[in-house]
């Protein structure tokens, strides 16, 4: 099946300091990619839609000036938490939309676990 | 809106039992469905899927058929493994392309 990657699995750092998040769709164009952050022990929760050459659009409650999406090519987007705090720590999963109509399917990436101290 | 609601769990069982993990859904129109499959520590894996009524989605020895007059996609395997141990998550997505996932549920096989 289709592959996505993410760079880095796993990152810590220091309050104040922006961290970003690669995703990136290996064997196939992503035009839409996704991101996703995850509570320990929760479902996922969709962060913004990631749109190829044009502006994410983010879901309600989601700061866009607190994460900035760039989805600069057909196989790569970045998310950069700015000006982290602990309450950012947690883990991000990204996803890439793969096919048209009803073979439409998600590939996710592996996650990376951000740990702000 | 749309929802996908899944058993709740944790669910324990022992090697080469049976499993079932309900899942029912809302949505208008006629959604996409999903299995994923998250080990410990990873992103989540797409498992089996199903594209409209009667499909029957299967890999790695687990079924689930898209049921729209119950609108339901329960997952099923007759013979579960350790290496099953996971959280499983269901999942649908609109013809508009916006997914919804249940909850997740944590399956613990036992040898």
């Amino acid at each position: 099946g289709a592959v996505v990657s993410q760079h880095p699995s796993w990152v810590i750092c220091k309050s104040g300091t922006s961290v970003k998040i690669e995703c990136r769709s290996l064997d196939f164009q992503a035009t839409t990619m996704f991101w996703y952050r995850q509570f320990p022990k929760q479902s996922l929760m969709l962060m913004a839609t990631s749109n190829e050459g044009s502006k994410a659009t983010y879901e309600q409650g989601v700061e866009k000036d607190k994460f900035l999406i760039n989805h600069a090519s057909l196989t790569l987007s970045t998310l950069t938490v700015t000006s982290a705090h602990p309450e950012d720590s947690s883990f991000y999963i990204c996803s890439a939309r793969h096919g048209r109509g009803l073979q439409e399917t998600q590939y996710f990436g592996p996650g990376t676990r951000l740990l702000v101290l | 809106g749309d929802s996908v609601t899944q058993m709740e769990g944790p669910v324990t069982l022992s090697e080469e039992a049976f499993l079932t993990i309900n899942c029912t859904y809302t949505a208008t129109g006629y959604p996409s469905l999903f299995w994923y499959v998250q080990y410990p520590g990873e992103g989540l894996q797409l498992l089996l899927k199903a594209t409209k009524a009667d499909d029957k989605g299967s890999n790695k020895g687990f079924e689930a058929t898209y049921r729209k007059e119950t609108t339901s996609f329960h997952l099923e395997k007759g013979s579960v493994q350790v290496s099953d141990s996971a959280v499983y998550f269901c999942a649908l997505t609109t013809n508009a392309g916006k997914s919804t996932f249940g909850d997740g549920t944590t399956l613990t096989v036992k040898p």
